[in-house]
């Protein structure tokens, strides 16, 4: 069955960085766009970016873009989320996602989530 | 941005009655708009896609209806495992790709 860990969160002081990751199983990785989305304690979901399969389209959110970089690893079955410059406001869970095969635009499967927290 | 509005923010139905949850679009969004439930403690979970169409293995007892800017999530005969966050999300227009700000679903 599909499966997608994230891993790498924890506590961080704001302007430092941290990196994400997020192992998938369970499906043909490299045919399947992966997202990012985020959820602050208590609030709703944000979308954070997209990569596409073969990882040369890449979309953000505005409040990352610039610093925040999705990348993928097709032969490790692995995406990442480098996350530079943080700030307080970045606490959050940070799910991956996997896009839908028709449009990879809609999340059909998702993991559990990664908590990030930026203080200091 | 589309911008999405789900009402009402949050609503609370007997085992066994219907629920209804309306999300609006800033812009049309022709059928790119999909319901998600999160449970507590829990990762978001695709119910509807396309507007109408279910996920794989959701119960027929949820119904997603609209085009354009308004829709709609149906939920009948309410179980007690209903209880969670409704959240509805288009992909129309991105990036960004973009969520409603969630029905809280309580199931008295």
């Amino acid at each position: 069955q599909v499966q997608l860990v994230e891993s790498g969160g924890g506590v961080v002081q704001p302007g430092r960085s941290l990196k994400l990751s997020c192992a998938a199983a369970g499906f043909s990785f490299s045919s399947y766009a992966l997202h990012w989305v985020r959820q602050a304690p208590g609030k709703g979901l944000e979308w954070v970016g997209l990569i596409s399969y073969d990882g040369n389209n890449i979309y953000y959110g505005d409040s990352v873009r610039g610093r925040f970089t999705i990348s993928r690893d097709n032969s490790k079955d692995i995406v990442f989320l480098q996350m530079d410059s943080l700030r307080p406001e970045d606490t959050a869970v940070y799910y991956c996602s996997r896009g839908d095969p028709a449009t990879h635009t809609v999340s059909d499967f998702w993991g559990q989530g990664a908590l990030v927290t930026v203080s200091s | 941005e589309t911008v999405l509005t789900q009402s009402p923010g949050s609503l609370s139905v007997s085992p066994g009655e219907t629920a209804t949850l309306s999300c609006r679009a800033s812009q049309s969004v022709d059928t790119k708009l999909a319901w998600y439930q999160q449970k507590p403690g829990q990762a978001p979970r695709l119910l509807i896609h396309g507007a109408s169409t279910r996920a794989t293995g959701v119960p027929a007892r949820f119904s997603g209806y609209g085009s354009g800017t308004e829709f709609t999530l149906i939920i009948s005969s309410l179980q007690s495992e209903d209880s969670a966050v409704y959240y509805c999300h288009q992909s129309k227009h991105w990036p960004p790709i973009t969520f409603g700000q969630g029905t809280r679903l309580e199931i008295k």
